[in-house]
């Protein structure tokens, strides 16, 4: 699975979008981008996955770059609850493993 | 569905004690994994079942470690004997179907050996 790369930690103000950035240069045609998060003592949540293109659900956006290698997942007004650990995660459709890397702290602030 | 169901939820025990953390998945899933998760190593995948069957078990830290999938409904993660570095919060997630599903994470036991 490709490898990627995501700012240690970011900050957003209440009620503001925030634009969490993830680049995987190296994804193949076959893989997708799946987007976690994990509040505070819980277990993983899922929140959105897309292959080529931009998606939107009830929790977010995920905007993916024509060339593939880069997204951002888009919290359009984000709360203090949305305040976790975002993993951006490469997968391909033929294996089950998730491989999480490090992820994106972000804090919410009222 | 109650989601998937991890027993128990904190265990203390003694070094060298034998530790079994427990999962249910949520019915009807097929895939099974099971996660450590340190501050130092972050979340790690240890092993996964795919109609109870292990497929890749590559994690698994050492053969004090071992894991077993009786059934559909029911996991098991057994440490022996445990050791201090062994404490963790131990996930165990499933999810229906092969490739793009999305995994459903259970709420983790938190193991401390002393």
């Amino acid at each position: 699975d490709a490898k990627t790369t995501q700012p240690t930690s970011m900050d957003c103000a209440e009620g503001r979008a925030a634009n969490l950035p993830c680049n995987h240069s190296t994804i193949s045609g076959n893989e997708y981008v799946y987007w976690y998060r994990q509040i505070h003592s819980q277990g993983p949540q899922y929140i959105i996955h897309g292959l080529k293109n931009n998606e939107t659900n009830e929790m977010a956006s995920l905007i993916i770059t024509e060339d593939r290698k880069s997204s951002t997942l888009i919290l359009p007004h984000a709360t203090l609850r949305d305040t976790a650990v975002y993993y951006c995660i490469v997968r391909t459709v033929n294996t089950d493993k998730l491989i999480f890397g490090t992820g994106t702290r972000l804090q919410v602030f009222p | 569905d109650a989601g998937v169901i991890q027993s128990p939820r904190h265990e203390v025990t003694e070094m060298g004690q034998e530790v079994t953390l427990r999962c249910k998945p949520i019915s009807g899933h097929n895939s099974l994994f099971w996660y450590r998760q340190t501050m130092m190593r972050g979340l790690e995948l240890l092993i996964y079942f795919n109609n109870n069957v292990p497929i890749d078990d590559s994690g698994m830290p050492e053969d004090r470690f071992s894991a077993k999938m009786p059934n559909a409904s029911f996991s098991t993660l057994k440490i022996q004997p445990s050791e201090p570095r062994d404490s963790a919060v131990y996930f165990c997630a499933s999810n229906p179907t092969g490739g793009r599903a999305e995994a459903f994470f259970g709420q983790g036991t938190r193991l401390t050996v002393v």
